[in-house]
C-alpha cells in the first residue's frame, strides 16, 4: 500500500526544545516538501528537496532544519529559534520537482505541533 | 489579490445543490490544480488543468480556466455531506530557474443536511 506517512500525529514542544517531525514515502518520488498551515490559512513552504542529499529553503525556513539522507525520508526539525511553532505541518512528495510544469503533490496526514 | 486567491472564503449550501468556488491569480501559469482538505487531514489532489485547456471534468467535479481573466472555477454538482471540506487552488509561479507551487487560503465548504 503506497503512500506518504507522517509521525507523530500530535507533538508537544517545551520551551527551548528541538523537536523532529518524521516524513516517509514509498512512492519512489524524487521530490519532497514541508509546509506549515496556520488556522484558516493556506500552506506556506518551509523547505523542499529535489533529490537525495539536496534541499532548498522555502518562504519561511527560519527556525527549521531538514535533511535528506535517503530518498524515502525527509525529516523536519523545529528548532528553539522558531518562536511561534504552533501549527499543522504537512509533508508532501511528487515524482519530480516542478520544471516548467506542475506536478501533482501527494500529502501525508499531517502533524499538529503544540507548545507547552 | 495575491497569487492563488479563492473566493468565497466560506460557503454553505443544502445537500443536493451545486457548489461553485473561484480562484484568481496574478502571474502567468502553466497549470492550475485544485486540492481538497478534510478537517485536520492532509490535502488530496482533485484535478489539474493545463493552460491550453478551458474545461475539465472528473466525476461530479468540473473545472474551468480562463487565462485571459487569470481565473479558475471549481464546480461540484449534486453536493453530498461528504463534500464538506476546504478546497484550495494551487498555481505554479516561475521563480529563477524553477517553478514553485503557491497555495491559496482556501474556500471552506459546508454541506447542510
Amino acid at each position: 500500500d503506497g503512500g506518504i506517512t507522517q509521525s507523530p500525529k500530535y507533538l508537544f514542544r517545551k520551551e527551548g526544545q528541538n523537536v523532529t517531525l518524521s516524513c516517509e514515502q514509498n512512492l519512489n518520488h524524487d521530490a519532497m516538501y514541508w509546509y506549515r498551515q496556520d488556522p484558516g490559512q493556506g500552506l506556506r513552504l518551509i523547505y523542499y528537496s529535489q533529490i537525495v542529499n539536496d534541499f532548498q529553503k522555502g518562504d519561511i525556513a527560519e527556525g527549521y532544519s531538514v535533511s535528506r539522507e535517503k530518498k524515502e525520508s525527509f525529516p523536519l526539525t523545529v528548532t528553539s529559534a522558531q518562536k511561534n511553532p504552533t501549527a499543522f505541518y504537512l509533508c508532501a512528495s511528487s515524482i519530480d520537482y516542478i520544471r516548467g510544469t506542475q506536478e501533482t503533490q501527494y500529502f501525508g496526514p499531517g502533524t499538529r505541533l503544540l507548545v507547552l | 489579490s495575491q497569487q492563488g486567491e479563492e473566493d468565497p472564503q466560506a460557503l454553505s449550501i443544502q445537500e443536493g445543490e451545486n457548489a461553485t468556488m473561484n480562484c484568481s491569480y496574478k502571474t502567468s501559469i502553466n497549470n492550475l490544480q485544485w486540492y481538497r482538505q478534510n478537517s485536520g487531514r492532509g490535502l488530496v489532489h482533485l484535478i489539474l488543468i493545463r493552460s491550453n485547456e478551458r474545461e475539465k471534468h472528473s466525476g461530479r467535479l468540473r473545472v474551468t480556466l480562463d487565462t485571459s481573466k487569470k481565473s479558475s472555477s471549481l464546480l461540484i454538482t449534486a453536493s453530498r455531506a461528504a463534500d464538506t471540506a476546504s478546497y484550495f487552488c494551487a498555481t505554479a509561479v516561475e521563480m529563477n530557474r524553477d517553478d514553485k507551487i503557491i497555495f491559496g487560503k482556501g474556500t471552506r465548504l459546508h454541506i447542510l443536511p
